[in-house]
């Protein structure tokens, strides 16, 4: 059974970055697959941040392209997410997922909350 | 690319069907057989329904169907429960490696 857990942070000053990583548990990212981030703020709906090819290729909303960045570990069996310069408007339930093929989502995380506040 | 629109609620009284649209462009929805669909309960992660237009994940009952007309995708629920209220979310690739969601429908079951 594949599960994912986000960790890091809850809080995060702006202007700072944000990170959080996933742990992978019931399967080795070595094996393949899509591996990504997917957000949503408090009330509002999910938007897609980023995927990462178990082999490093990468691809990231162009609205966040410029300060994301999204890699992979094998050797601890987990990928991670780096968002700098982060506002208020970054606010939200930060969930790690798995797509079998690039366009869903098939497995997901719990969710992390990340609060950006002085 | 902007995301899909969704009908911010749609309801129905158990047993009943009920069809919650997800419209796009001819460069995202129209253009590829890659709308997904997810449901998500209140402090849940979202669940994947529906995948590549009407393919269904092993465990997802098939009271739920999916479909696409044009630039419009659309996920219907038979036969409604209890259990189906929840919020639904489209998603579609939209070329480039870029994929966008729909705003979200939330589901009432009457």
């Amino acid at each position: 059974q594949v599960q994912l857990q986000e960790s890091g942070p809850g809080l995060v000053k702006p202007s700072e970055t944000l990170s959080l990583t996933c742990t992978l548990s019931g399967y080795s990212i070595n094996s393949g697959y899509y591996w990504g981030w997917i957000r949503q703020p408090p009330g509002k709906g999910l938007e897609w941040i980023g995927t990462i090819h178990h082999s490093g290729s990468s691809y990231y909303n162009p609205t966040l392209k410029s300060r994301v960045t999204i890699s992979v570990d094998t050797s601890k069996n987990q990928f991670s997410l780096k968002l700098r310069s982060v506002t208020a408007a970054d606010t939200a339930m930060y969930y790690c997922v798995r797509s079998t093929s690039w366009y869903y989502f098939d497995y997901w995380g719990q969710g992390t909350l990340v609060t950006v506040s002085s | 690319q902007s995301a899909l629109t969704q009908p911010p609620s749609a309801s129905g009284s158990p047993g009943q069907s009920v069809t919650i649209s997800c419209t796009g462009t001819s460069s995202d929805v129209g253009a590829y057989n890659y709308v997904s669909w997810y449901q998500q309960h209140p402090g849940k992660a979202p669940k994947l329904m529906i995948y590549e237009v009407s393919k269904r994940p092993s465990g997802v009952p098939d009271r739920f169907s999916g479909s696409k007309s044009g630039n419009t995708a659309s996920l219907t629920v038979s036969g409604l429960q209890a259990e189906d209220e929840a919020d639904y979310y489209c998603s579609s690739y939209a070329g480039s490696n870029i994929l966008v969601f729909g705003g979200g429908t939330q589901l009432t079951v009457l």
